[in-house]
């Protein structure tokens, strides 16, 4: 499949320390988006890399994309509980019809 | 104001009836989506529309089938309910056909089925 696969599946953190999580990939893409779920609730969109990108920073938060080794890292700079949550990486491919994929996601524990 | 608005938030009925779920959205997105998250969490995209014409259609049973009546509102209608299709159903939009951008999403509809 050409999802993206997250890693670690659960990540337990204290407060105040850096979070990363890891995506990979299979397949050309056109861009890799971040998306955060709170418990009970819809996913909430992070931040979008567009795959002739390598960096992209938004507020604590700093994504990395490989292209060649078709991977994506998320950094979350200065951890804080309410960051607790399933992240979760998005991989657009497919031309103007595109398709985004998801895959199963990084589940998050911030301890105060 | 909600962005992207789902109905019923929850949904227990038995096996074998009709429901239906219902998405608007008041962002003027020409995109609709329609997710499907499984006990584990794993996301998968069943439909797709723009503007009210089909584009994506994941293989997904014809017991599903979803219903456009304008670019702002889709909704999801099921026959015949099955034990398997218990899930957080998510609709979601955006500006335009393939995602280029974010994706925007409800808060979901939980279906049990008994």
């Amino acid at each position: 499949s050409q999802q993206g696969e997250e890693d670690p599946q659960a990540l337990s953190i204290q407060e105040g320390e850096n979070a990363t999580m890891n995506c990979s990939y299979k397949t050309s893409i056109n861009n890799l988006q971040w998306y955060r779920q709170n418990s009970g609730r819809g996913l909430v969109h992070l931040i979008l890399i567009r795959s002739n990108e390598r960096e992209k920073h938004s507020g604590r938060l700093r994504v990395t994309l490989d292209t060649s080794k078709k991977s994506s890292s998320l950094l979350i700079t200065a951890s804080r509980a309410a960051d607790t949550a399933s992240y979760f990486c998005a991989v657009l491919f497919g031309g103007s019809q595109g398709n985004l994929i998801f895959g199963k996601g990084t589940k998050l524990s911030v301890k105060p | 104001d909600t962005a992207v608005s789902q109905t019923p938030k929850y949904l227990v009925t038995q096996m074998g009836n009709d429901k239906s779920i219902k998405c608007e959205q008041n962002l003027g997105h020409d995109t609709m989506y329609w997710y499907k998250q499984d006990s584990k969490k794993f996301l998968k995209i069943m439909f797709s529309y723009n503007n009210k014409e089909l584009i994506i259609n994941e293989t997904v049973p014809n017991r599903f089938s979803p219903k456009s009546p304008d670019k702002a509102h889709l909704n999801l209608h099921i026959n015949s309910l099955e034990l398997g299709d218990s899930a957080v159903y998510f609709c979601a939009s955006s500006p335009g056909p393939g995602a280029f951008g974010e994706l925007f999403f409800g808060e979901g509809s939980r279906l049990t089925v008994l």
